[in-house]
């Protein structure tokens, strides 16, 4: 059972427009979430994270938005760059935890 | 800057085979992890070691063994190769509870 769900596969974006990707959860013990970009032939890297006491996080071009009531959280990127075609995981994990429970993965495609 | 670096970018070796995949890290982190990725599943954490010696299960550990004797170095083993264990395998680190996990490069393991 698929505790983080990311259920886009893909998204297409233009270059300049924002680009939402979304990310479910169903275990309401996760209190600190994370989103991870990965490129081809690359390792994740970090991008962003949220605790639970938040409902907002912003790093430059990046916004991070949790709404726990729906168990949902998503990563806006505004705006969006070719350069930001990559895989998008989000992951979760619950503050005290050592692991990350992560999602399948959004291949975002940004059009220039 | 932080490093995760694994030994081998592409493997290919033989059902039944023993093998070591290896990971180095340079950032005095406690917490180190494997995990395989694979399409459609993300990344799914196969062990983790929160210190010298010291190892946890994670999610799909079947067929595979780790061991750390030394806080910088984190080896997965196969004890007996499948060709379902073909996979993308990376390593990551971190330095403690709900905190960015670093990850290397990755090690595109082929099972023949």
């Amino acid at each position: 059972d698929q505790q983080v769900k990311q259920n886009s596969p893909s998204l297409s974006v233009q270059e300049g427009r924002i680009s939402i990707l979304n990310c479910d959860y169903t275990n309401s013990m996760f209190d600190y979430f994370l989103w991870y970009k990965k490129y081809p032939a690359e390792g994740p890297t970090f991008l962003i994270s949220i605790s639970s006491i938040k409902d907002k996080n912003e790093d430059g071009r990046f916004t991070v938005f949790l709404n726990k009531s729906a168990k949902h959280l998503s990563l806006h990127i505004v705006p969006s760059q070719p350069g930001d075609s990559a895989v998008y995981f989000c992951a979760a994990t619950m503050e005290y935890g050592n692991k990350l429970v992560f999602g399948a993965g959004t291949i975002l495609r940004v059009k220039s | 800057d932080v490093k995760v670096t694994q030994s081998s970018r592409y493997l290919v070796k033989r059902t039944g085979e023993k093998v070591f995949l290896e990971c180095v890290q340079d950032m005095d982190h406690e917490n180190m992890f494997w995990y395989r990725q694979d399409p459609g599943l993300g990344l799914r954490l196969i062990y983790f070691s929160y210190d010298v010696k010291m190892k946890e299960k994670g999610d799909i550990p079947e067929g595979y063994s780790v061991s750390r004797e030394k806080k910088e170095r984190f080896s997965l083993i196969l004890e007996s190769a499948s060709t379902n264990q073909t996979s993308m395998y990376l390593c990551a680190g971190s330095s403690g509870a709900a905190q960015p996990q670093h990850f290397g490069d990755g090690t595109r393991l082929s099972i023949l």
